[in-house]
């Protein structure tokens, strides 16, 4: 099926632990984005890459790094997580030239 | 940063009646408006966009009005089905931002049998 799809869709983890969480696209687009949803829905950019290039970095943590090996792929880890990480998180894709995403179905992280 | 609210963070509707959910936003340089539909556990979903240069647009079942003047826009839904019980949200582009798209907090649409 042609989709963004996230991997794992549940993670539950200590506070403190390094996670990574992955997301592939097989839709051909050229950017990827990572969302944060909080428990109120609300949905706020972290970060976006452009053919493997970091295009939107916004006000988060360094503890937060993403890593995009190719545009059909981007991989978001966290270190020392904290109890406020805990969210679901989105990634999502676009082409270049287009509007609006399509976006992944979420990862609910939980720290504990 | 931009910002975009909803007036209503939930509404409950009978079904076979239109649903109305109305968001503000505060960039009036924004140019491009999509409205998402979030149902329980998965992503949000394209419904329909509007450019800065129409006032509505519709499509199957759903119009989207906006009022630049009070910078407010607003998705019509005809005919409420259970199947459209969701979360829905709102989101800007400015124009300098392709890709970049600042959402509201959503409004929860409960459809009642």
């Amino acid at each position: 099926d042609t989709a963004v799809s996230q991997t794992p869709k549940y993670l539950v983890t200590q506070m403190g632990n390094d996670k990574s969480i992955k997301c592939e696209q097989n839709l051909g687009h050229d950017t990827m984005y990572w969302y944060k949803q909080d428990s109120k829905k609300f949905l706020k950019i972290m970060f976006s890459y452009n053919n493997k290039e970091l295009i939107i970095n916004e006000t988060v943590p360094n503890r937060f790094s993403p890593k995009s090996p190719d545009k059909a792929h981007l991989n978001l880890h966290i270190n020392s997580l904290e109890l406020g990480d805990s969210a679901v998180y989105f990634c999502a894709s676009s082409r270049t030239g287009t509007y609006g995403y399509t976006f992944g179905s979420g990862t609910r992280l939980t720290v504990v | 940063g931009e910002s975009v609210g909803l007036h209503l963070p939930t509404l409950s509707v009978q079904e076979g009646d239109n649903s109305i959910i109305n968001c503000a936003y505060s960039n009036s340089a924004s140019d491009y408006f999509i409205w998402y539909k979030q149902e329980s556990g998965k992503g949000p979903q394209f419904i329909i966009d509007i450019r800065s240069n129409m006032d509505k647009r519709q499509g199957q079942r759903v119009t989207v009005l906006l009022n630049k003047t009070v910078k407010h826009l607003s998705l019509q839904i005809a005919a409420t089905q259970p199947g459209d019980s969701a979360v829905y949200f709102c989101a800007e582009n400015g124009p300098a931002n392709f890709n970049k798209f600042y959402f509201g907090s959503g409004t929860k649409l409960n459809v009642k049998p």
